[in-house]
């Protein structure tokens, strides 16, 4: 099963800018089609963070934004808080013939 | 308000089966189909396939085809997961969570600890 690959962790002060990749799409391996990003807290469950590679769901702050380029999507958290400290995953879909969600590798942020 | 809330931890020795309940609400139960998803200790999130909501039907990873089972109840608004033959290696969370437009999850349950040990 494909992934998606994403840095095991970013580190930032609060405040900060962070980026976190996730690599993988392309229509070779049938993943080309959009992204979505998920936060997930300590303890809890995921939550939808990001979908269709930039949109933010109702009540998800403006510092949360993201992006998707070619073969790879980008989660972008500005003035980082410390409530920002979570494991992340992107997630997209595989078009091939056997249809199936991946997800990415994960990246836990540290504020 | 959408709710989706599963059942408690459970505690299987190997080779027995498990099932886990999954109870939504706040929505129309067979508009979306209901995905189940899983992490193992150290391991990314894993999509195991969903069961649409307003038939049956279902899909499998070809991971988990062989050893799951996922059903609904319509009329109770839930769906369940059933993993059979267990091993150490079904050690994990799983999360069942709602479907939506453009392949997204949108909502999630809290989460069912599944621990296999003799």
């Amino acid at each position: 099963q494909s992934v998606l690959t994403q840095p095991p962790s970013v580190s930032g002060a609060p405040g900060q800018t962070v980026t976190i990749s996730c690599t993988g799409f392309a229509s070779s391996t049938g993943i080309s089609n959009g992204v979505h990003w998920y936060q997930r807290l300590t303890g809890t469950a995921p939550k939808l963070l990001i979908y269709n590679d930039n949109k933010r769901p109702s009540g998800v702050p403006d510092r949360f934004s993201a992006s998707k380029s070619g073969p790879s999507a980008s989660l972008v958290i500005t003035g980082l808080q410390a409530e920002d400290e979570a494991e992340y995953f992107c997630q997209s879909y595989n078009s091939s013939l056997n249809g199936f969600f991946v997800f990415g590798t994960g990246t836990t942020v540290t504020v | 308000q959408v709710q989706v809330v599963q059942s408690g931890a459970e505690l299987k020795k190997p080779g027995a089966s498990v099932k886990i309940s999954c109870k939504t609400s706040g929505f129309t139960f067979t508009t979306f189909a209901m995905h189940w998803v899983r992490q193992a200790p150290g391991q990314t999130l894993e999509w195991m396939g969903w069961v649409s909501t307003a038939s049956g039907n279902t899909k499998y990873s070809q991971k988990f085809e062989d050893r799951v089972t996922f059903t609904r109840d319509a009329a109770a608004t839930t769906v369940f997961l059933e993993v059979n033959n267990l091993t150490y290696a079904d050690t994990a969370i799983y999360y069942c969570a709602r479907g939506s437009y453009s392949y997204r999850l949108e909502y999630w349950g809290q989460g069912t600890l599944v621990t296999v040990s003799s």
